[in-house]
């Protein structure tokens, strides 16, 4: 059982350029969600999706894509990178019944923006 | 918005103590609240959850209690061990919404066991 898999761990990027970090859930869960770690901040939700074909923005979307074509895959798309976008990003995924707040994270993905 | 903070950011405790992490929340309108233990290197983890129409839940060494005058959560770690050594952080919700799309994480509190 993978969980929640993201990729790539490490990326460094120039400002300008476009990349996609990509999270794959194997649990079959409805909800997915992108969220960016900053030092002193927390966790800060990007983008989320309750299934597939919906997606809606979060707390800090400006700068972010997202599309959710299967339940199973979430790509978070940088279309062109800023110095701003520097961080640490979760993918994260959850069922959806039972309302509970378990969030079930990958390992996190790691954007250097020169 | 609203947001939730913590009254600490590191805290140090010897091995086999036990030790208490504070978080204080804003939103009146938060309804459940729910602790996530990162490591180093690695994405968050629950813990454990409460709803508002308690004030304590207890699981394995972990204990949470929820002051809803004062508008406060805590989480006790019993006997503490190397491995609890990570960052905590609570979150917040309002749970008439769907699923966990307005989860608000606080800055969390480094916690580090002393051998």
């Amino acid at each position: 059982n993978a969980g929640v898999t993201q990729t790539p761990k490490f990326q460094v990027l120039k400002t300008g350029q476009s990349m996609t970090l990509q999270c794959a859930q194997d649990m079959n869960h409805e909800y997915m969600s992108w969220y960016r770690q900053d030092p002193g901040m927390g966790l800060r939700l990007i983008h989320y999706s309750v299934g597939a074909g919906i997606t809606d923005q979060g707390e800090v979307p400006n700068g972010y894509n997202v599309s959710r074509s299967t339940t199973e895959d979430f790509p978070l798309r940088l279309l062109s990178a800023a110095p701003s976008q520097t961080s640490v990003y979760f993918c994260a995924s959850s069922a959806t019944s039972g309302n509970t707040g378990e969030l079930f994270f990958g390992e996190g993905s790691r954007l250097t923006v020169l | 918005g609203e947001s939730v903070g913590l009254h600490l950011p590191t805290l140090s405790v010897q091995e086999g103590d036990n030790s208490i992490i504070n978080c204080a929340y804003s939103n009146s309108a938060s309804d459940y609240f729910i602790w996530y233990k990162q490591e180093s290197g690695k994405g968050p983890q629950f813990i454990i959850d409460i709803r508002s129409n308690m004030d304590k839940r207890q699981g394995q060494r972990v204990t949470v209690l929820l002051n809803k005058t004062v508008k406060h959560l805590s989480l006790q770690i019993a006997a503490t061990q190397p491995g609890d050594s990570a960052v905590y952080f609570c979150a917040e919700n309002i749970e008439s919404n769907f699923g966990n799309e307005k989860l608000t994480f606080g800055t969390g509190t480094r916690l580090t066991i002393i051998p």
